[in-house]
């Protein structure tokens, strides 16, 4: 098995922008692709990237995500921050017949 | 568009069996696509439970596999989870959910979930 790690939370201001990274330990980030999901409270988490870099319609293109292999990690960038995107961000990817989810981001935008 | 709802008891004792299963609307269960358990206890994070395929080839999360049993019935379009011998920490808000297969693992769909509590 092989886990991913997020930090716990991050913060920034409207208008600016932010990243969130997902560091995979037991195995290589590059071998299988990583989503980004987005949850609100109360609410069920949506996707705001798939296949380590792809947007679903809806998505706006604030929204970015990466792959760094010599870190071994994935990452979520958000620009041009808006209130709005207040949420609890999770990186997810798998490994054969696994799939693990990161602990969870809670961004707050202040 | 894909719809996906969680059914089942809100209250289950400690030690008896949890049983949900997802109603899908909107899509055929049969057509390519794995279909996903996934749930989060208060105030915590999402831990994937397992996911099946139409065919009845499950994929389970080892933690769980012990207690886990899911299953499909293709002529309702729907799936179903039964985790057994239940404690306290398996209460949890959960979650189905269709996972898109052929080397992606995305789950692309989810229902609203539903709040299993483990109680006595």
């Amino acid at each position: 098995n092989f886990l991913l790690t997020q930090p716990h939370s991050v913060s920034e201001s409207p208008g600016k922008t932010v990243t969130i990274s997902c560091t995979r330990s037991g195995g290589t980030i590059a071998s299988n692709y990583v989503q980004w999901y987005q949850q609100r409270p109360g609410s069920s988490p949506t996707t705001v990237i798939f296949e380590d870099n792809q947007r679903p319609s809806g998505v706006p293109d604030r929204f970015s995500g990466s792959i760094d292999s010599p870190s071994n990690s994935a990452s979520l960038t958000i620009s041009r921050l808006q209130t709005e995107d207040e949420a609890d961000y999770y990186c997810q990817s798998y490994d054969g017949n696994i799939r693990v989810f990161g602990g969870g981001t809670k961004l707050t935008v202040l | 568009q894909v719809q996906l709802q969680e059914s089942g008891p809100g209250l289950v004792k400690p030690s008896e069996t949890l049983f949900l299963t997802c109603n899908v609307s909107g899509y055929s269960i049969t057509r390519g696509y794995n279909w996903a358990w996934i749930r989060q206890s208060p105030g915590k994070g999402l831990e994937w439970i397992g996911s099946i395929y139409h065919s009845g080839r499950t994929f389970d999360n080892p933690v769980l596999k012990s207690r886990l049993t899911m299953s499909v019935d293709t002529t309702k379009n729907q799936f179903s989870l039964k985790i057994t011998s239940v404690t306290a920490a398996d209460t949890a808000m959960y979650y189905c959910a269709r996972e898109a297969i052929f080397g992606v693992a995305h789950f692309d769909s989810w229902g609203q979930g539903t709040l299993v509590t483990v109680s006595s």
